[in-house]
């Protein structure tokens, strides 16, 4: 399976601001996705980000609010634009495997909006 | 849609005991089945998975089998160790505009205590 990191493990940000999450993978990868884990919950979809074209957000997810770059087949980066504490969530990026239908997860970044 | 349900947690069990966390879901055609791990800090890692009827997955003492007459993939273990403590989740993946979409139940729980 690839090896996922991601910047920054955990950050503590103020309401307003905004965070740039990174992704980065070991090998290139066709499908990059990005996933939101609010406390005590279970994972939920934003977007899928296919290199070289427009990420797909998910039903209540907006562009705007979390823009996602891909540059290339190894990253990807997603932005929480304009924070409130109820962006407060683990931020997990996520590959497909060789195997299209199974995805690997990086660490997660720990998002804490005060 | 597609669903995923799992037992509610948390679960506590004594070291060496039997463990079964039921899941069962909801979805058109024929999805691949997953459980993913989540330890305590960490992001999610790939437990086992099966991809189609009457499958096994296996991997670390854990194992659980795809039923589709009873459309349920139930993980189960012979005797949970401390170092089992963590948050499982069950999913499916079926494919959907150009990608596999990964669906999450909300997370079992465990605590294995010495």
């Amino acid at each position: 399976s690839a090896v996922i990191s991601q910047k920054p493990s955990r950050d503590i940000c103020q309401r307003g601001t905004s965070l740039t999450i990174q992704c980065q993978v070991d090998s290139q990868v066709t499908m990059m996705f990005w996933y939101r884990q609010q406390p005590g919950q279970s994972l939920t979809l934003i977007a899928t980000a296919n290199q070289g074209s427009e990420a797909t957000y998910e039903s209540g997810f907006v562009i705007d609010k979390f823009p996602i770059s891909r540059p290339n087949l190894t990253f990807s980066t997603l932005t929480v634009s304009n924070m409130s504490p109820e962006d407060s969530s683990i931020y997990l990026c996520s590959v497909e495997g060789q195997t299209t239908d199974t995805q690997y997860f990086g660490p997660g970044t720990r998002l804490t909006v005060l | 849609g597609d669903s995923v349900t799992q037992m509610e947690g948390p679960v506590t069990l004594s070291e060496e005991a039997f463990l079964t966390i039921n899941c069962t879901y909801t979805a058109t055609g024929y999805p691949s089945l997953f459980w993913y791990v989540q330890y305590p800090g960490e992001g999610l890692q790939l437990l086992l998975k099966a991809t189609k009827a009457d499958d096994k997955g296996s991997n670390k003492g854990f194992e659980a089998t795809y039923r589709k007459e009873t459309t349920s993939f139930h993980l189960e273990k012979g005797s949970v160790q401390v170092s089992d403590s963590a948050v499982y989740f069950c999913a499916l993946s079926r494919s959907g505009a150009g990608s596999y979409q990964l669906t999450f139940g909300k997370g079992t729980k465990l605590s294995v205590i010495p």
